[in-house]
């Protein structure tokens, strides 16, 4: 079963706009990743924020978390048409000191030149 | 280095006949594991090895699935009987692991399973 809620589901932006998605999740996590897709096949990892953390930066991408709403955030700023694809979180419960991820539904992001 | 790799990369079989996916991770990582993605159901988690051994089976859906990891490094998920539910793409990461790790993994192409 999924445990993220993921909105939009999609999400249409010209080039050089921001991509905000939003993930909720039910129980408590050891950590929260996103994950990027393209054309349906392998998953690319983009982040990872531990849920001690509040904030965490890789190049364009923002990540937030807020553990006390159960819910975190991905800023994309300055889009690329490149930036097209599916993004996913996943959530990874306490579990023993492993990642049984469990992946939301995902937003479909097309960035339009 | 190489990352993970999967083949085949697409497997169209036939309902009832057996099937055998291949996963190699990446060298020295211990972690591995293995989703499912399908249209109706998304990305679900089936088994993850550490080492040879599966501490963590519960996503298996059926006794139709298993998964075997030999010398710490390929791992081979079977499916028995194959049913036009099983078509999905199965996709394998691994992880450098090790116990009390939650680190990020590492994501095969998927291999596309389609049952006739």
């Amino acid at each position: 079963s999924q445990q993220g809620e993921e909105d939009p589901q999609a999400l249409s932006i010209q080039e050089g706009e921001n991509a905000t998605m939003n993930c909720s999740y039910k129980t408590s996590i050891n950590n929260l990743q996103w994950y990027r897709q393209n054309s349906g096949r392998g998953l690319v990892h983009l982040i990872l924020i531990r849920s001690n953390e509040r904030e965490k930066h890789s190049g364009r991408l923002r990540v937030t978390l807020d553990t006390s709403k159960k819910s975190s955030s991905l800023l994309i700023t300055a889009s690329r048409a490149a930036d097209t694809a599916s993004y996913f979180c996943a959530t990874a419960p306490f579990s023993g000191g492993y990642n049984k991820l469990i992946f939301g539904a995902g937003t479909r992001l097309a960035v339009h030149p | 280095g190489a990352g993970v790799s999967q083949s085949p990369s697409n497997k169209v079989t036939e309902k009832g006949k057996d099937v055998e996916l291949r996963c190699d991770p990446i060298s020295g990582h211990t972690a591995l594991y293995w989703y499912r993605q399908s249209l109706g159901q998304g990305l679900e988690f089936l088994i993850y090895f550490q080492g040879n051994s599966a501490p963590d089976k519960s996503g298996l859906p059926s006794d139709r699935f298993s998964a075997e990891r030999t010398g710490g490094s390929v791992s081979t998920l079977t499916i028995q009987r194959t049913q036009q539910e099983d078509s999905a793409v199965y996709l394998c990461a691994s992880s450098p692991g090790g116990t009390r790790s939650y680190n990020e993994q590492f994501f095969g192409p998927g291999t596309r399973l389609t049952v006739l």
